[in-house]
């Protein structure tokens, strides 16, 4: 059994939706990432989240420790946000599981 | 600007062959990472470094060296023990342990066996 389940694991939508993905993890962890891997294989790291809510443009991302999961949502949606988002949380030994990921679409 | 740089972008090994990938920043990081993507997979840990001259053994260590002579830079060798080198290769620096701080990623190297 993956420790760490995304879903979905492939989302196309159109420009302008609201795109959630979702984190379920079954390990006790501290914190989470949240990446973004373009085609070609840069990573960027969007948010490093312990608690609560973080916001960055139109990025929201979401933790709730106790129900081992997060979520990473979109708004308004642009074709140039077509990429994979990885979830990563930390677990007690601070290394970091990495899921699979989701490969998000955005069609103009 | 700051930030990672890996070289080369593509990387061609034959059998039997040692190669090195460089991995530079100038984040002023303490901690540093190299870790393995395999095509439709997460990423893996082959190695960290959370210091000059000291380093660990990751999750898929085997094949692989590093060295951590500088604070700069952390090259990764892939040894002729490594049967399956085939991958995506990226490099990571953090300015702490990593889970807790924001990590910045290289661009990778892909490594093809001839």
């Amino acid at each position: 059994k993956n420790e760490v389940e995304q879903s979905p694991q492939n989302l196309t939508a159109q420009e302008g939706e609201f795109i959630t993905i979702n984190c379920s993890y079954s390990v006790g962890i501290s914190a989470l990432h949240w990446l973004q891997q373009h085609p070609g294989g840069g990573i960027v790291s969007l948010f490093m989240l312990s608690s609560g809510k973080k916001k960055h443009g139109r990025l929201i991302a979401t933790i709730n420790i106790q129900e081992k999961h997060s979520s990473l949502h979109i708004t308004a949606s642009h074709p140039r946000d077509s990429a994979v988002y990885i979830c990563a949380p930390m677990d007690s030994n601070y290394q970091l599981i990495w899921g699979a990921g989701t490969k998000l679409i955005i069609k103009p | 600007d700051g930030g990672i740089t890996q070289s080369p972008k593509y990387l061609f090994r034959k059998e039997g062959q040692n190669v090195t990938l460089s991995c530079e920043q100038n984040l002023n990081h303490d901690a540093m990472y190299w870790y393995r993507q395999d095509p439709g997979q997460g990423l893996r840990l082959i190695y960290y470094s959370q210091i000059v001259n000291d380093f660990q053994k990751g999750d898929i260590a085997e094949g692989y060296s590093v060295s951590r002579e500088k604070k700069e830079s952390f090259p990764l060798t892939v040894t002729s023990a490594q049967k399956n080198p085939t991958a995506f290769y990226l490099c990571a620096s953090s300015t702490g342990q990593g889970a807790y701080e924001k990590l910045f990623f290289g661009s990778g190297t892909q490594l093809s066996v001839l």
